[in-house]
């Protein structure tokens, strides 16, 4: 299994700012996925993420918001740019096993925006 | 579009009690993979269970127990004899191609489950 890591684990930050999440691969791989949990809801995929190229994002979800760095094939940071109370939320990335057995999460950045 | 129903938003059982958490799923495609994860209070998903849409034989692990029926487009998980740290919110999941052309999970709203002592 794939270890990943995330930083911060947490963060309370100020309306109008910008925060970047980093995650950490222990292992290379192709894709990284940005997920995001609303407060009491589901995961939604914000963005696919390959090394060398444009992040792909999904329905409702833009590169002005949402910027995606991918500079190598274990290192992906999400930046959540001009933040309001409404991007609250939990933010998680993600990896594909191999032969796609099971979709590896880290622990995630609860993001607090005040 | 593929869509994840968990029509159960919470259940509360008491130790020792059997669970069932309900899964229904909607898809066009013909090869597809379901998911269940577990996120307890402390907020990471767990990874319980994978299973392709050609296999339909039931599986067991432990207490936990899954029954996939394609004829109803179900895919629900039992606990056996419930213990309070099963406490947690479960989520069904269905993979799905996403704009960038892999393979992406499509969650359900999930299910937030209470084991009493």
């Amino acid at each position: 299994s794939a270890v990943i890591s995330q930083k911060p684990s947490r963060d309370i930050c100020q309306r109008g700012t910008s925060l970047t999440i980093q995650c950490q691969v222990d292992s290379q791989v192709t894709m990284m996925f940005w997920y995001r949990q609303q407060p009491g809801q589901s995961l939604t995929l914000i963005a696919t993420a390959n090394q060398g190229s444009e992040a792909t994002y999904e329905s409702g979800f833009v590169i002005d918001k949402f910027p995606i760095s991918r500079p190598n094939l274990t290192f992906s940071t999400l930046t959540v740019s001009n933040m309001s109370p409404e991007d609250s939320s939990i933010y998680l990335c993600s990896i594909l096993g191999q032969g796609y057995t099971e979709a590896f999460f880290g622990q995630g950045t609860r993001l607090t925006v005040v | 579009a593929q869509k994840v129903t968990q029509a159960q938003t919470e259940i509360s059982v008491v130790e020792k009690e059997d669970v069932t958490l309900d899964c229904v799923y909607e898809t066009r495609d013909t090869t597809y993979y379901l998911f269940w994860y577990k996120q307890p209070p402390s907020g990471e998903l767990v990874f319980l269970i994978r299973r392709n849409s050609f296999d339909e034989q039931n599986e067991i692990s432990g207490r936990y127990s899954w029954n996939f029926q394609k004829s109803t487009s179900s895919f629900n998980f039992t606990i056996t004899a419930s213990q309070v740290v099963d406490s947690a919110v479960y989520f069904c999941a269905l993979s799905e191609v996403s704009q960038g052309g892999s393979e992406k999970l499509v969650f359900g709203k999930g299910t937030k489950l209470t084991v009493n002592p």
